[in-house]
């Protein structure tokens, strides 16, 4: 069974730039999650879709990120403009569906460095 | 914000020797779920205990949760060297949604 996949793995911008992710869930996962971590802290949940609608996005900065999943499958994280405090790694993760007991599966992760 | 904590930040032991990391929460849970990150990788996740259980194995992890302290550890027996990475400690605080919240996570250094 193919993981999440993520592109590109590595990303360096100048500040005020903008920046895309994209991310492959599993095939079948109903839920998919967008992450953000800081160098030395935990992962910091941005958006959660379910299907193609978004289930929770309080901690997503809307004034400068936005990420939609067309067709309830493959999903893009955007940030426009970038800023410095944005440098971190935008993990991508899926599961089965979002109630209950489910297993995250996470994809490798996009390195960010704003400059 | 953040709901678990872990303890310690950081971690060193020896090749065969047992760790123990340590998970305090604040809210009520539905369950807690530990994951292992190495460096520059993905998490990958160890193992789930439900608010109703006490205890659980799963190779050589042992998880226990006590929900009257809020709090949960992560033990892990006979340490590899591959064993080195950092842990983390996720709460869902609802069986009715899924807002998983990851602590800032133990770093286990195995030395061989």
């Amino acid at each position: 069974e193919a993981g999440v996949a993520q592109s590109p793995r590595y990303k360096i911008i100048e500040k005020r730039q903008s920046v895309a992710f994209w991310c492959n869930p599993i095939s079948g996962h109903a839920t998919l999650y967008w992450y953000q971590q800081i160098l030395g802290q935990g992962p910091k949940l941005l958006i959660q879709f379910q299907n193609n609608g978004v289930v929770d996005d309080s901690q997503l900065p809307k004034d400068r990120f936005s990420a939609e999943r067309l067709k309830g499958v493959d999903s893009t994280l955007k940030i426009q403009p970038a800023k410095l405090e944005d440098s971190a790694v935008y993990l991508c993760a899926s599961s089965w569906e979002g109630l209950g007991d489910n297993e995250q599966f996470f994809g490798p992760g996009t390195r960010l460095t704003v400059l | 914000s953040q709901q678990g904590e872990e303890d310690p930040q950081a971690l060193s032991i020896q090749e065969g020797e047992n760790a123990t990391m340590n998970c305090s929460y604040k809210t009520s849970i539905n369950n807690l779920q530990w994951y292992r990150q190495n460096s520059g990788r993905g998490l990958v996740h160890l193992i789930l205990i439900r608010s109703n259980e006490r205890e659980k194995h799963s190779g050589r992890l042992r998880v226990t949760l006590d929900t009257s302290k809020k709090s949960s550890s992560l033990l892990i027996t006979a340490s590899r060297a591959a064993d080195t990475a950092s842990y983390f400690c996720a709460t869902d605080p609802s069986p009715s949604s899924w807002d998983m919240r990851f602590g800032a996570g133990t770093r286990l250094t195995v030395k061989p």
